[in-house]
C-alpha cells in the first residue's frame, strides 16, 4: 500500500515569493493535516482538511492557507515568504481522527 | 493550555543498555497519546497509540505505557538501528479533528 507522498521534496525560494506544496494521502484516507517542523519550535499544527473542508486551524498567520480536492489530495500555500518560514513541511493522512501517517516532507529554504 | 514535555532531550546508550523515555502532558482531557519515530530528513513514523491509563503496547524492543499524567517509551536491549528522534504527541478530548500537539522529542543514539 503506497504511503503519503509529498512534492516537491526540496524547494528554495526568496523572501516575498509564494510557494505551493502538494500532498497525496494514502488511498482511502479522507483527512489530511499539515505541520511545520523547525529546530526551535518542533512540530506545529497548521491545519486539517476533511472532505474538502478545513476542520481545524493552528496559530499561523493568514499567509498560510490550504485546500483539499475531491480526490483528497491537498495543497498548502505560503504567500509573501519570510526567512522564518524555512522549515520541513509535513503532511499526514488518516482514516479516522486517531492514527496519522506522515509523508517524507518538503524541505523549504527561504533566502 | 495543552502542553507536552519530553525528557531527556538527548540520550546516549550502549547497545544492549535498556532505558526509558518520558513524555509528560497537560491536557483538559486526553483522547489519545501517540508515539512516533523520526529519522533525519524523514517524516515521523507511527509507532503506538494509547488511549487510557494503564494501557501498554509493545513492538519489538519498544514498549509504551500510559498513566494519567505521563507516558513512557521503554527500550529493551537497544540496537544501533534504534537511533532516532522519538516524538510524543497528544490529541485533546473534544478535538474531533486530527490536530496533534507534539513534544520536542528525545534524540536517542545507540552506540555499538
Amino acid at each position: 500500500k503506497a504511503g503519503v507522498t509529498q512534492t516537491p521534496r526540496y524547494l528554495i525560494k526568496t523572501r516575498g515569493q509564494q510557494v505551493t506544496l502538494s500532498c497525496s494521502p494514502i488511498s482511502g484516507h479522507r483527512s489530511v493535516s499539515w505541520y511545520q517542523q523547525t529546530p526551535g519550535q518542533g512540530l506545529q499544527f497548521l491545519f486539517e482538511y476533511f472532505s474538502e473542508t478545513q476542520r481545524n486551524k493552528g496559530n499561523f498567520p493568514g499567509r498560510f492557507s490550504g485546500r483539499q480536492f475531491s480526490n483528497s489530495r491537498s495543497e498548502m500555500n505560503v504567500s509573501t515568504l519570510e526567512l522564518g518560514d524555512s522549515a520541513l513541511y509535513l503532511c499526514a493522512s488518516s482514516l479516522s481522527e486517531y492514527e496519522q501517517f506522515f509523508g517524507p516532507g518538503t524541505r523549504l529554504t527561504v533566502l | 493550555e495543552d502542553q507536552v514535555t519530553q525528557s531527556p532531550e538527548a540520550l546516549r546508550l550502549q547497545e544492549g543498555e535498556s532505558s526509558s523515555l518520558n513524555c509528560s502532558y497537560t491536557v483538559s482531557g486526553l483522547r489519545g497519546l501517540f508515539w512516533y519515530r523520526q529519522d533525519p530528513g524523514k517524516g515521523p513514523e507511527f509507532l503506538f497509540t494509547l488511549y487510557s491509563a494503564g494501557e501498554e503496547k509493545e513492538k519489538e524492543r519498544l514498549k509504551a505505557t500510559l498513566t494519567k499524567k505521563e507516558s513512557f517509551l521503554h527500550i529493551t536491549a537497544p540496537k544501533p538501528e534504534d537511533s532516532a528522534t522519538y516524538l510524543c504527541a497528544v490529541q485533546p478530548w473534544g478535538s474531533n479533528t486530527g490536530k496533534l500537539i507534539f513534544g520536542q522529542g528525545t534524540t536517542l543514539q545507540v552506540k555499538p
